[in-house]
């Protein structure tokens, strides 16, 4: 696609319920991130895929959250039993090759817990 | 552990004044530093990266080791440079390439 795909845009969730967050990529891009961005703060880097291979999911905060990229494509981000904490902006991003920094952002969940 | 600051929440400006976005980081190895920017209502994107060397829409940025510095500069602002700001520091290693973002600046350009 033209670029990076996000849904849904906005998620409304109740405290226990569980969510499930889509990203698209640009076709062929092999690097695929997932950030939270709460508000007034910068992104902070959750898990990083290189095609299909979560290489790094140091920075998911607690075993409530998933994220899988099966077939090295679309991804999927899954928080269980939500918490009010986990309000934030969820922001997927992928680049060509490994080691590119020059990500493509996608325009990014807003998930508010209530 | 990396680390990026941005000390300033919200910067104004007149138009046509010079403009610096400050950034200092904090990495034990040898860094890699980026700025990118988001306008209102639009994604955020790349704006330049320091192993360019480059000049993108009159922005500089120079790193400074001594300093352990990435300010961004622009000689004369221009009211369709108000956006937000994200200085980013890149780190690799066991098979990661993760940025670590600073809260980032806001840019406000008063014509």
């Amino acid at each position: 696609g033209a670029g990076v795909s996000q849904s849904p845009r906005y998620k409304v969730a109740k405290r226990g319920q569980d969510v499930a967050l889509r990203c698209d990529p640009i076709s062929g891009h092999v690097s695929l991130f997932w950030y939270q961005q709460a508000l007034g703060q910068g992104p902070e880097f959750l898990t990083y895929f290189q095609n299909e291979a979560q290489l790094d999911k140091s920075g998911l905060p607690s075993d409530r959250f998933f994220a899988e990229r099966p077939e090295g494509s679309v991804s999927t981000l899954k928080i269980q039993r939500t918490q009010q904490e986990d309000s934030a902006v969820y922001l997927c991003a992928s680049s060509r090759g490994v080691g590119d920094y020059g990500y493509t952002f996608g325009s990014g969940t807003r998930l508010t817990v209530v | 552990a990396q680390r990026v600051t941005q000390p300033e929440k919200l910067l104004s400006v007149f138009k046509g004044a010079p403009v610096e976005l400050k950034c200092n980081y904090s990495y034990s190895g040898s860094p890699e530093l980026f700025w990118y920017v988001q306008y209102s209502r639009q994604r955020l994107q790349l704006l330049l990266r320091h192993i360019s060397r480059e000049s993108i829409k009159g922005f500089t940025a120079d790193l400074n080791k001594g300093e352990t510095s990435f300010h961004l500069k622009k000689p004369f602002a221009q009211e369709e440079d108000s956006a937000m700001y994200y200085c980013a520091l890149a780190s690799s290693g066991a098979g990661s390439y993760q940025l670590t973002f600073g809260k980032g600046t806001k840019l406000s350009v008063i014509p």
